[in-house]
């Protein structure tokens, strides 16, 4: 059974913190792997790592895939309030369907 | 740039009672999804729709039905609402990665 798990499943820090935030998977077919930052409705793209791009960045986020350890890490450095959030990550596990399975997300806060 | 729009964002209904989510996207996607989100469970997969003319299960199909229209649109229809259906309902179109989410809908089941 495909599975993608992330930990911590919450988090809280104070404004200026960097985080780590992990996201582990067993699927028989990997063909890539998102992040994606939820705030009060629909989820936002972060970012997306596959086997031709292993590390992304993005102003204070940034993320790394272990395809060795299957697995991945988004970092985010000098954490604001507005990052405030639940990052999801999932797997996408078919390129005919592009369907996803997605980890239980942590939730993050950022206290000031 | 409307993106995904689904209709209605908040819903109550009795369990029993039948009900349609809609979603429509404006992208000219291929793909569209349906998950549904729980405390603690990330989403999950109910439905998708590789291609317009097609639809399979995901992970969590029992209790519901999808239709897609044509292109633009994918519904997702519970036939007898149980309150274990209780959740925010989430639609996503997509090309080929990321995919787009719409704002959500939440739905109670008394």
């Amino acid at each position: 059974e495909d599975k993608v798990v992330q930990s911590p499943l919450s988090l809280v820090v104070h404004e200026g913190d960097t985080v780590t935030l992990n996201c582990s998977y067993e699927v028989t077919n990997f063909r890539s792997l998102l992040w994606y930052k939820q705030e009060k409705k629909a989820p936002t793209f972060l970012f997306m790592l596959t086997s031709s791009g292993i590390e992304k960045k993005s102003g204070r986020l940034s993320s790394i895939l272990d395809k060795k350890e299957l697995s991945s890490i988004l970092n985010i450095t000098a954490t604001q309030t507005g990052d405030s959030a639940i990052y999801l990550c999932a797997v996408e596990i078919s390129s005919n369907t592009g369907k996803l399975i997605f980890g239980q997300g942590t939730t993050l806060q950022v206290k000031p | 740039n409307a993106g995904v729009t689904q209709t209605p964002k908040f819903q109550v209904l009795k369990t029993g009672q039948s009900m349609t989510l809609q979603c429509a996207q404006d992208m000219n996607h291929n793909s569209m999804y349906w998950y549904r989100q729980d405390p603690g469970m990330g989403l999950r997969l109910i439905y998708y729709s590789a291609s317009e003319g097609t639809t399979d299960k995901g992970e969590v199909p029992n209790g519901y039905n999808v239709s897609r229209l044509n292109k633009r649109e994918f519904s997702l229809r519970l036939e007898s609402a149980a309150p274990s259906q209780t959740s925010v309902y989430f639609c996503a179109s997509s090309a080929d990665q990321p995919q787009h989410f719409g704002d959500g809908t939440r739905l109670s089941i008394l």
